[in-house]
């Protein structure tokens, strides 16, 4: 049982250039979370899908777009990348009535 | 939207002292509160979570309690050992009873001293 799988794990990019980072998970979960992880800050919410077809806003959503492709897979785009978007990403997903938020193992995303 | 704010940020203790961190929440609509450790380099994983109808639960040496009205929860780790050294974050969300976001605190570094 693989859990919550994100690729890739690490990344590098130039200022300015767009990537998709990838997240799926098999234990038939509704909901799916998108978090960056930046030092003293905790994880901050980008995006989270309450269900298939449902996609919203969470604290720091400005320069990211996501889709969830189906019930499986939840995608992080950056458009445009900036310095200020280097950060751990780490995608979640949970049941409703679990609740329980089980993440991927995260993003290393170097912006420069 | 709901805000949650945790402390201290950073905790050193005796090993086999006892260890508390604070959060408050924002939203009274929130019914779920679960508390995350995450070692160095690992991704956070739940170790207890309290419901609203529920004040206090207990796991062994983790602890939570919940005073809804005051709109704060704690986590209490008794007799601290050394792999209890990481980062524990708090949260809340509305989940128990419909899906929605999951809003964490930013993280207590808690340090077990031998």
């Amino acid at each position: 049982n693989a859990g919550v799988t994100q690729t890739p794990k690490f990344q590098v990019l130039k200022t300015g250039q767009s990537m998709t980072l990838q997240c799926a998970q098999d234990m038939n979960h509704n909901s799916m979370y998108w978090y960056r992880q930046d030092p003293g800050m905790g994880l901050r919410l980008i995006y989270y899908s309450a269900s298939e077809g449902t996609t919203d806003k969470g604290e720091v959503p400005n320069g990211y777009n996501v889709s969830r492709l189906n019930k499986r897979e939840f995608s992080l785009r950056l458009e445009s990348a900036a310095p200020s978007q280097t950060s751990v990403y780490f995608c979640a997903s949970s049941s409703l009535e679990g609740t329980e938020a089980f993440f991927g193992q995260g993003t290393r995303l170097t912006v420069v | 939207g709901e805000n949650v704010e945790q402390h201290p940020s950073t905790l050193s203790v005796q090993e086999g002292d006892s260890a508390v961190i604070k959060c408050t929440y924002s939203d009274s609509a929130s019914n779920y509160f679960p508390w995350y450790k995450q070692e160095l380099g690992k991704r956070p994983q739940l170790i207890i979570d309290i419901r609203s109808n529920v004040g206090e639960k207990k796991d062994q040496r983790i602890a939570v309690t919940l005073n809804k009205t005051a709109k704060h929860f704690s986590l209490h780790i008794t007799e601290t050992q050394p792999e209890d050294s990481a980062v524990y974050f708090c949260a809340a969300s509305m989940g128990y009873s419909s899906a929605s976001k999951i809003i964490f605190g930013s993280g207590t570094r808690l340090s077990i001293r031998p």
